[in-house]
């Protein structure tokens, strides 16, 4: 599976936009990316998952360049309860496909 | 059930001792996912199941850690002899959907906390 870095942590402030991104230079072509957030005392949570271009949902949006060696998690307006650990993986992630997490972004929201 | 259901949630042990750690996973999904998380780090895989077979144990530490799913639903996380380097959180994790699509992110427990003494 392709590795992933990314900030090992980041501050942030309530009602701010959050831009995480990892750098996933082997990422084949079959690889999605897919993004995690960990509470603590909790398992990881999935945020979103894609391909290519742009990807949005309710929680955040996916950004991912034409070249695809890196992606770009943003969490609008952040609110304290944002505060954990965003994971960013590469692969197929998906059953049958074990899960290669990194270190993670510590993502702290000051009020 | 709604999600996956990890017991006991915390677990103390002396050095030695054997422990199970149990993982019920969403009711019909076919694969199931350990995952080993030390303390500051992401969670490490451990070993993978489809229904009832073992297809992956590639990410056990030693022969001390076993897996079992023999009903292709509920699975067990046993540790022999259990040593410190042993503690970590320890997280069940199956697809969401049924079947082994690709691209079906995984839906995990709350994991267990292991301490060992």
């Amino acid at each position: 599976l392709a590795k992933t870095t990314q900030p090992i942590s980041m501050d942030s402030y309530e009602g701010q936009e959050v831009n995480i991104t990892c750098s996933h230079n082997n990422i084949a072509t079959n690889d999605y990316i897919t993004w995690y957030q960990q509470f603590p005392s909790q398992g990881p949570r999935f945020i979103i998952q894609g391909y290519k271009t742009k990807v949005t949902n309710e929680v955040a949006s996916l950004f991912i360049p034409a070249d695809r060696k890196s992606s770009t998690l943003s969490l609008p307006r952040v609110s304290l309860s944002d505060t954990a650990v965003y994971y960013c993986l590469v692969g197929l992630g998906a059953a049958g496909n074990k899960l290669t997490f990194g270190g993670g972004t510590r993502v702290l929201v000051k009020p | 059930g709604a999600g996956v259901s990890q017991s006991p949630r915390y677990k103390v042990a002396k050095r030695g001792q054997d422990v199970a750690l149990r993982c019920d996973p969403i009711s019909g999904h076919v694969s199931l996912f350990w995952y080993q998380q030390a303390l500051g780090q992401g969670p490490e895989f451990l070993t993978y199941f489809q229904n009832e077979a073992q297809l992956d144990k590639s990410g056990l530490p030693s022969d001390r850690f076993f897996a079992e799913r023999p009903e292709g639903s509920v699975s067990t996380l046993k540790i022999q002899r259990t040593q410190q380097e042993d503690s970590a959180v320890y997280l069940c994790a199956s697809p969401k959907g049924q079947g082994t699509r690709s691209n079906q992110p995984q839906h995990f427990g709350d994991g267990t906390r292991l301490s060992i003494l």
